[in-house]
């Protein structure tokens, strides 16, 4: 099993809107996560990171850790067209990353 | 200003060659790590170096090789064992080890001819 997981598909949504993300971890030893954009071609860079349980916003972007599920999300909301990129979860355990969910803003 | 500077940007590598990417960083970082991304896929970690002279193997190092004799720098070398090494590579470094916060450079994106 891999430590940290992304299995959501690619998301498409209209302008406007909220867009949500999921990543679930093992239990091995990540405490910290991280979310990182990508843009096509481009290399990744640091959107949030969150080091406790429960909710931390900053601007358009709030990401919420929850231990007790194991899980890590981040919404984007009033989504732009440039939020259009891949969006990576990592944790600070071996510093593993899930694959990444693509998200398209519809115009 | 600071931050990472990977070279060449592209690379094109006939069957059989080793080829060394550079990777070098202004920001007085300690850790640099070194990941692999293929199409469609998240990044895998190959290598990484906490300190000077030392480095860890990552998840899937088989085929590469790197050194880190200077704090600045921390070059991959992709050797012919390498099966599959047609991929996007990038290098990052983090102030201090095992915390998350990734810098990345922009990336070396190799092709085997």
């Amino acid at each position: 099993q891999k430590e940290v997981e992304q299995n959501s598909g690619p998301l498409s949504v209209p302008e406007g809107a909220i867009a949500s993300l999921n990543c679930t971890y093992s239990d091995r030893g990540s405490q910290s996560f991280f979310w990182y954009r990508q843009y096509s071609g481009k290399s990744p860079e640091l959107i949030m990171s969150i080091y406790s349980n429960g909710d931390k916003e900053d601007g358009r972007f709030t990401a919420q850790l929850n231990k007790a599920s194991q899980y890590v999300s981040l919404l984007i909301r009033d989504s732009q067209p440039s939020d259009s990129a891949t969006y990576l979860c990592a944790g600070d355990y071996k510093l593993s990353f899930g694959a990444g969910t693509t998200v398209t803003v519809r115009a | 200003d600071g931050g990472i500077t990977q070279s060449p940007k592209y690379l094109f590598r006939k069957e059989g060659q080793n080829v060394t990417l550079s990777c070098e960083q202004n920001l007085n970082h300690d850790a640099m790590y070194w990941y692999r991304q293929d199409p469609g896929q998240g990044l895998r970690l190959i290598y990484y170096s906490q300190i000077v002279n030392d480095f860890q193997k990552g998840d899937i190092a088989e085929g590469y090789s790197v050194s880190r004799e200077k704090k600045e720098s921390f070059p991959l070398t992709v050797t012919s064992a390498q099966k599959n090494p047609t991929a996007f590579y990038l290098c990052a470094s983090t102030q201090l080890a095992n915390t998350g916060e990734l810098f990345f450079g922009e990336g070396s994106r190799l092709t085997v001819l």
